[in-house]
């Protein structure tokens, strides 16, 4: 079956400084990727996705990167904010019709 | 538009206990998943339904837990009876036609076992 690793499981940066989050698949038939931010207390909602026939996606400060023959795509957070302080998760739609989910990274944003 | 509701937000119960978490998809949407959240297993898929019907039950760990989904605007996720280890934060989640779409989670049922 697909097997999601994400990488790092922590990570700090400086407030204004980029965070880079990325992570690998096993299915190469696998065509969806969103990207999933869980603050504090509540449920990971939705920040971004790529589907397999896009290379790259840009909102605002969060984009997204997809190399489908390396099977890893990348999550990349410019002029980082505090508000940016939570738990991200990657995730992979497989052939399989199922979504998996990578282990999170718990970024912190120092001031 | 209202998000996904969940009920209780929060729970604490002794073992041997019945739980029962219920959860209001958004409107519209045909697919329900329940997920689990512990620090150890991470976000584990229970069980997905689709137009009511369940899919893909087999993150459902053991008997003691079963879902039901009577219509298009509810479902619950029953553990009886519970035990210690199925203490978590019990999630559910919507979407348009299935898992490869965005998926909405809501708030979440923190449940503990005592």
């Amino acid at each position: 079956g697909e097997n999601v690793e994400q990488h790092p499981s922590t990570l700090s940066v400086q407030e204004g400084d980029s965070a880079v989050i990325k992570c690998t698949y096993s299915d190469s038939a696998s065509n969806y990727f969103p990207w999933y931010k869980q603050e504090l207390g509540k449920g990971p909602q939705l920040i971004i996705d790529i589907r397999s026939n896009v290379g790259e996606k840009k909102d605002q400060r969060i984009a997204v990167t997809l190399n489908k023959t390396a099977k890893h795509f990348s999550l990349h957070i410019t002029e980082t904010q505090p508000e940016d302080s939570a738990v991200y998760f990657c995730a992979v739609y497989s052939s399989a019709s199922k979504i998996i989910f990578g282990s999170g990274t718990r970024l912190s944003i120092r001031p | 538009d209202a998000g996904v509701i969940q009920s209780p937000r929060h729970e604490v119960t002794e073992m041997g206990q019945e739980v029962t978490l219920r959860c209001k998809p958004i409107s519209g949407h045909n697919s329900l998943f329940w997920y689990r959240q512990t620090m150890m297993r991470g976000l584990e898929l229970l069980i997905y339904f689709n137009n009511n019907v369940p899919i893909d039950d087999s993150g459902m760990p053991e008997d003691r837990f079963s879902a039901k989904m009577p219509n298009a605007s509810f479902s619950t996720l029953k553990i009886q009876p519970s035990e210690p280890r199925d203490s978590a934060v019990y999630f559910c989640a919507s979407s348009l036609q299935g898992p490869g779409n965005t998926i909405y989670f809501g708030e979440g049922s923190w449940l503990t076992v005592v």
